[in-house]
C-alpha cells in the first residue's frame, strides 16, 4: 500500500463548479499536511497547509482527519485558472521529509 | 532570482553513461532534498541533507546513485551507468529551519533522457 494515496482524475468541471479531492495517508504517526500545485511542466508549489482544525484560503478549504487518516481539498467557484495538479503531502518523523501522493489532476472547461 | 536553481534543466545521455545535476537551494535554508518524478505521477522521494549531513535514502536510491552536499550549501546527484528507466525528472527542493509545517520550494527540475 503507498503511503500517500490520491485519485489521479482527471476531475473535468465547469467554470463556477465546486470540487472535492480526496487523499488518505497510511502512516497513523504523519504529523505535517499539505496540499501542493504542480502546473504542467513545472515545478511544485505549496497551495496550503492543513491543520487539526481545518483552514480556509479563500476559495480553497482543506480539511484533515486524523481518526481516518484523511485529507480533502475543496475548490468552490472554479477558474479556468485553476486547471493543474493537485498534489496531496504528509509529512512524519523527525525529518519531516515531505511524501507525496500521485496528484490528482483537475481541469475546469468554459 | 532567490529561488532554487537547478543545472542543467535538460540531459540527454546514453545508456551506460554517467550524469551529474546540480542543485543551489535557496540562501540560508538547512534542508535539501532530491526527488525523481515520472509522467502521471507524483514526486518520490530520493535523499535528503540537513546541511552537509545526509541524514536519511530512499530503498529507490540504488548503489548507482549519490549525493553530496560538501559545504551544506549546493548539492549534486550523480547517476552511475546510467540505464532507460532513469528517464526522468529530478527535483531538488529546500526548505528553512523550522518546525513541521516549514514549506519546501522546488526548482524547476533537470529532465533526464537516457537513450
Amino acid at each position: 500500500r503507498k503511503e500517500v494515496e490520491q485519485d489521479p482524475g482527471p476531475f473535468n468541471v465547469p467554470e463556477g463548479a465546486t470540487v472535492a479531492f480526496n487523499c488518505t495517508y497510511s502512516n497513523s504517526a504523519s504529523q505535517s499536511f499539505f496540499w501542493y500545485r504542480q502546473d504542467c511542466r513545472k515545478e511544485p508549489k505549496l497551495l496550503m497547509s492543513v491543520y487539526s482544525s481545518g483552514n480556509e484560503d479563500g476559495r480553497f478549504t482543506a480539511q484533515l482527519n486524523r481518526a481516518s487518516q484523511y485529507i480533502s481539498l475543496l475548490i468552490r467557484d472554479s477558474k479556468l485558472s485553476d486547471s493543474a495538479t493537485y498534489l496531496c503531502v504528509v509529512s512524519s518523523g523527525g525529518s519531516y521529509i515531505p511524501t507525496f501522493g500521485r496528484g490528482t489532476s483537475l481541469i475546469v472547461h468554459p | 532570482d532567490t529561488g532554487v536553481s537547478q543545472n542543467p534543466r535538460h540531459k540527454i545521455t546514453k545508456r551506460g553513461q554517467n550524469v551529474t545535476f546540480r542543485c543551489d537551494p535557496i540562501s540560508e535554508h538547512n534542508r535539501l532534498y532530491w526527488y525523481r518524478q515520472t509522467l502521471g505521477q507524483g514526486p518520490e522521494f530520493l535523499t535528503y541533507f540537513q546541511n552537509e549531513a545526509q541524514l536519511e535514502k530512499s530503498r529507490l536510491l540504488s548503489d548507482r546513485f549519490s549525493a553530496e552536499r560538501p559545504k551544506g550549501s549546493f548539492s549534486t546527484l550523480e547517476i552511475q551507468r546510467t540505464e532507460q528507466g532513469d528517464s526522468a525528472m529530478y527535483l531538488c527542493a529546500s526548505s528553512a529551519p523550522g518546525g513541521r509545517y516549514t514549506e519546501a520550494f522546488f526548482g524547476q527540475g533537470t529532465r533526464l533522457t537516457v537513450v
